[in-house]
């Protein structure tokens, strides 16, 4: 999920199925991790959160997995819906524990 | 429902204008930011207020300054808008003491400068 240049990576999947989003943090003090969506024309809205005692938290059909050794966090969609398609970024509380870091996003396309 | 209010979607303004651009909360919140978004950069901090009457820089706040006479409105100003400060310009705001949910977005101010 880390962006290239100006151009934003794009997961494209089929109505129904799962889809995975990942992000690779920047900071190892950061102990708390947020998932955006944000659609077009929209701020971003809250998805899911997890702090970093935890590895995994389950939402309504978001699942958020942190992996603290590799510093990279991924977020799962199940069965996924057009109203799935959006830009999807991570942010992390970095160095100082009050101000979330936002990664780039990465624009996910449901097909029907 | 909880919100955060920005005054504009659009604006188009010409090289050199001072430009404000308004953004007001409802929650009482004592944290409020000022972010742009560009294709590719994501979410860039260009100036953060914990109370009223108090700004800190962000990351990027070169051109921009912020008023905070009010809790509940943080007003972004360019002071001579320039064509690179075309962009998406998302307020949020969160309360103090933590970040449970993290932030409150508004809509955005998608502005043009020609």
């Amino acid at each position: 999920g880390e962006s290239v240049g100006l151009h934003l990576p794009t997961l494209s999947v089929q109505e129904g199925d799962n889809s995975i989003i990942n992000c690779a943090y920047s900071n190892s003090a950061s102990d708390y991790f947020i998932w955006y969506k944000q659609e077009s024309g929209k701020g971003p809205q809250f998805i899911i959160d997890i702090r970093s005692n935890m590895d995994k938290r389950q939402g309504q059909r978001v699942t958020v997995l942190l992996n603290k050794t590799v510093k990279h966090l991924s977020l799962q969609i199940a069965a996924t819906q057009p109203g799935d398609s959006a830009v999807y970024f991570c942010a992390e509380n970095g160095e100082y524990g009050n101000k979330l870091v936002f990664g780039a996003g990465t624009i996910l396309r449901v097909k029907s | 429902d909880v919100k955060v209010t920005q005054s504009s979607r659009y604006l188009v303004k010409r090289t050199g204008e001072k430009v404000f651009l308004e953004c007001v909360q409802d929650m009482d919140h004592e944290n409020m930011f000022w972010y742009r978004q560009d294709p590719g950069l994501g979410l860039r901090l260009i100036y953060f207020s914990y109370d009223v009457k108090m700004k800190e820089k962000g990351d990027i706040p070169e051109g921009y300054s912020v008023s905070r006479e009010k809790k509940e409105r943080f007003s972004l100003i360019l002071e001579s808008a320039s064509t690179n400060q075309t962009s998406m310009y998302l307020c949020a705001s969160s309360p103090a003491g933590g970040l449970n949910y993290g932030y409150t977005f508004g809509s955005g101010t998608r502005l043009t400068v020609v």
